[in-house]
């Protein structure tokens, strides 16, 4: 089975410090990892996928699969990042590689 | 292009009716998927369809709900005979290929409440 692991619900930052968003996944094949973000009243929107190796409003992630791990990062949170972010994956190849499963969430919260 | 469009974005429904969640996908886009969040909890798949078929229904619970996405009109998500568990934010999403190939746009989601 497949399972995408927030540990944090929540993650309060002052402006300009770093900033780091841990996800851990279980999945048996070759998975593909995605972050999602969701700003206040705005609709969910993907900040990044590992298949693609970029960097999105400062921020990045690298597929650990010896840790099995997908942690977002950043060096210097702005106020702006604060939102909901969901890791998510998704098989690679097979039959079901449309089904996203989400993490639970964590809310950023950065202070000025 | 307006984005995936859902409709309505809130909808309070007392036990026993029913809910009509509908989905407008990206023009151009013939994939839509719909997905639940239960309070406190990640989005759930819950099923997969193309026009006129449903190509993966294994997220959606065996009894009261049902989904369809007619050759015209927006997709449809029907909840009979709601219950106070079914209170959750249903969001769509559509992509013009399969994931992850297509990445999947979101829509705002409709939160639905059960009293």
């Amino acid at each position: 089975a497949q399972r995408v692991t927030q540990p944090e619900k929540l993650l309060s930052v002052f402006k300009g410090a770093p900033v780091e968003l841990k996800c851990n996944y279980s999945y048996s094949g070759s998975p593909e990892l995605f972050w999602y973000v969701q700003y206040s009243r705005q609709r969910l929107q993907l900040l990044l996928r590992h298949i693609s190796r970029e960097s999105i409003k400062g921020f990045t992630a690298d597929l650990n699969k010896g840790e099995t791990s997908f942690h977002l990062k950043k060096p210097f949170a702005q106020e702006e990042d604060s939102a909901m972010y969901y890791c998510a994956l998704s098989g690679r190849s097979g039959g079901s590689n449309y089904k996203l499963t989400f993490g639970k969430g964590t809310l950023l919260t950065v202070n000025p | 292009n307006a984005g995936v469009m859902q409709n309505p974005r809130h909808l309070v429904r007392r036990r026993g009716q029913e809910a009509r969640l509908r989905c407008s996908p990206m023009k151009g886009h013939s994939h839509v998927y719909w997905y639940r969040q239960l309070p406190e909890e990640g989005l759930k798949f819950m099923v997969y369809l193309q026009k006129e078929n449903i190509i993966d229904e294994s997220g959606m619970p065996k009894e009261r709900f049902s989904a369809e996405f007619p050759k015209e009109g927006p997709s449809i998500l029907r909840i009979q005979q709601v219950v106070r568990g079914d209170s959750a934010a249903y969001f769509c999403a559509s992509s013009p290929n399969s994931v992850p190939t297509g990445t999947p746009f979101f829509g705002p989601g409709t939160r639905l409440t059960v009293t």
